[in-house]
């Protein structure tokens, strides 16, 4: 079935450090979604990029999505505590009806 | 501001008995989807509606059914609850053909 892997499943940075979480899909897809989930929260939408080779900024956030539409990445500069939390990607398949789930990565910031 | 609203956060219900799960939405959103959220398998999906009275399987139905009889309200239904239904659950809505998806803010589960 279709699958996206997303790596890696941990990642513990000294803040102030970067911070890189990838997303790889088995097929094409039409969209990627990222969101983010504070610990004891529930996900919440970041960005959706449409467009093969799309790069698009969000503050300290830089988010590419693949020239083949395969694959994502999301890239935090400078690590503040106020990262913290879960990182999820999710991709539509060509339907559009439901979003194929990464397992996210899980940013933690020392101070 | 848009919501989505799960009827319980906190919920410890017996091994056997029929759970209810309640998601209410307020943005006349047509698609919604009922996940079960475990450490280290993230998100995954068990039942979605693409509108009134439709519903499709997700990856792990098994053990569940759903109901949505009013676009603005997804039910989830534990026919007889059992340990392993031991999980997060959040509802989520979205817009037929849109972008983002919203979530309630999840029912911690507990079978004992």
């Amino acid at each position: 079935g279709q699958q996206v892997m997303q790596i890696p499943q941990y990642q513990h940075v000294q803040e102030g450090e970067d911070f890189t979480t990838y997303c790889n899909s088995s097929t094409t897809l039409s969209n990627i979604q990222w969101y983010k989930q504070r610990p004891g929260g529930h996900p919440v939408f970041l960005i959706q990029l449409v467009k093969s080779g799309e790069v698009k900024k969000q503050k300290r956030l830089t988010f590419q999505f693949g020239e083949a539409k395969k694959n994502s990445s999301l890239h935090i500069t400078a690590t503040q505590t106020t990262d913290v939390g879960t990182y999820f990607c999710a991709g539509s398949p060509g339907n559009n009806r439901k979003l194929i789930w990464g397992l996210g990565t899980s940013l933690a910031v020392n101070p | 501001d848009v919501k989505v609203t799960q009827s319980s956060r906190y919920l410890v219900k017996r091994t056997g008995e029929k759970v209810f799960l309640e998601c209410v939405q307020d943005m006349d959103h047509e698609n919604m989807f009922w996940y079960r959220q475990d450490p280290g398998l993230g998100l995954r999906l068990i039942y979605f509606s693409y509108d009134v009275k439709m519903k499709e399987k997700g990856d792990i139905p098994e053990g569940y059914s759903v109901s949505r009889e009013k676009k603005e309200r997804f039910s989830l239904i534990l026919e007889s609850a059992s340990t392993n239904q031991t999980s997060m659950y959040l509802c989520a809505s979205r817009k037929s053909g849109g972008t983002e998806a919203f979530f309630g803010q999840g029912t911690r589960l507990t079978v004992v």
